[in-house]
């Protein structure tokens, strides 16, 4: 079975400075990724995803993803934060065949002014 | 618009009672969620359904019951022999056969005393 671990509970950033946010899947074949966006009290938003193809993904709000097969990641990035930004980022992961996802644990950003 | 609704956004219940949190969804979309999220814990899967008319038992289905008589349907009963009911609770939906990737509802906080 696939697993996600997002080894970062809390990412402070200054607004204006760059983020980027780690996930890593343990999966065999080459997996389904996806990072999604929790406003507090609100459901997810997803922001972007990988199937195949372009292993660098652009999404919304001005973030992007890069898959790495070597390093069994797909983090998160994005170059200028705005204070918007401050949420609770899931990564989770999915494998051809099944469609029920596994999330990773969050990690929260908060973003200082 | 599309999309999926949950009502209540808050629900309060005495200790003993069985709750239902409703979730409708007008995406057609065949397959649908139930999470729970905890702080730090990020989202276990509750129950899920493919297809009217059945659904599986998802990673922490004790003290929950589901039904899914409608296709844009999916209510979820908090029962009184769930031992610690009080969450947030995300209903999300998807299209089986493609993608993978799950649209989320707003959510319903659940307090239980």
């Amino acid at each position: 079975a696939q697993s996600v671990t997002q080894p970062d509970i809390h990412i402070t950033v200054s607004e204006g400075a760059s983020l980027e946010l780690r996930c890593n899947y343990s999966y065999g074949a080459t997996p389904y990724l996806f990072w999604y966006v929790q406003s507090p009290g609100q459901g997810l938003q997803l922001l972007l995803k990988y199937f195949s193809g372009d292993t660098l993904v652009q999404g919304i709000k001005g973030f992007e993803a890069e898959f790495k097969r070597s390093q069994s990641s797909f983090n998160l990035r994005k170059p200028s934060v705005h204070w918007s930004d401050a949420a609770e980022y899931f990564c989770a992961v999915g494998e051809e065949g099944s469609y029920i996802p596994t999330f990773g644990r969050g990690t929260s950003l908060i973003v200082h002014p | 618009d599309g999309g999926i609704t949950q009502s209540p956004k808050y629900l309060f219940r005495k200790e003993g009672q069985n709750v239902t949190l409703s979730c409708e969804q007008n995406l057609n979309h065949d397959a649908m969620y139930w999470y729970r999220q905890d702080p730090g814990q990020g989202l276990r899967l509750i129950y899920y359904s493919q297809i009217v008319n059945d659904f599986q038992k998802g990673d922490i289905a004790e003290g929950y019951s589901v039904s899914r008589e409608k296709k844009e349907s999916f209510p979820l009963t908090v029962t009184s022999a769930q031992k610690n009911p009080t969450a947030f609770y995300l209903c999300a939906s998807s299209i089986v056969t493609s993608s993978y990737e799950q649209y989320f509802g707003p959510g319903t906080r659940l307090t239980v005393t």
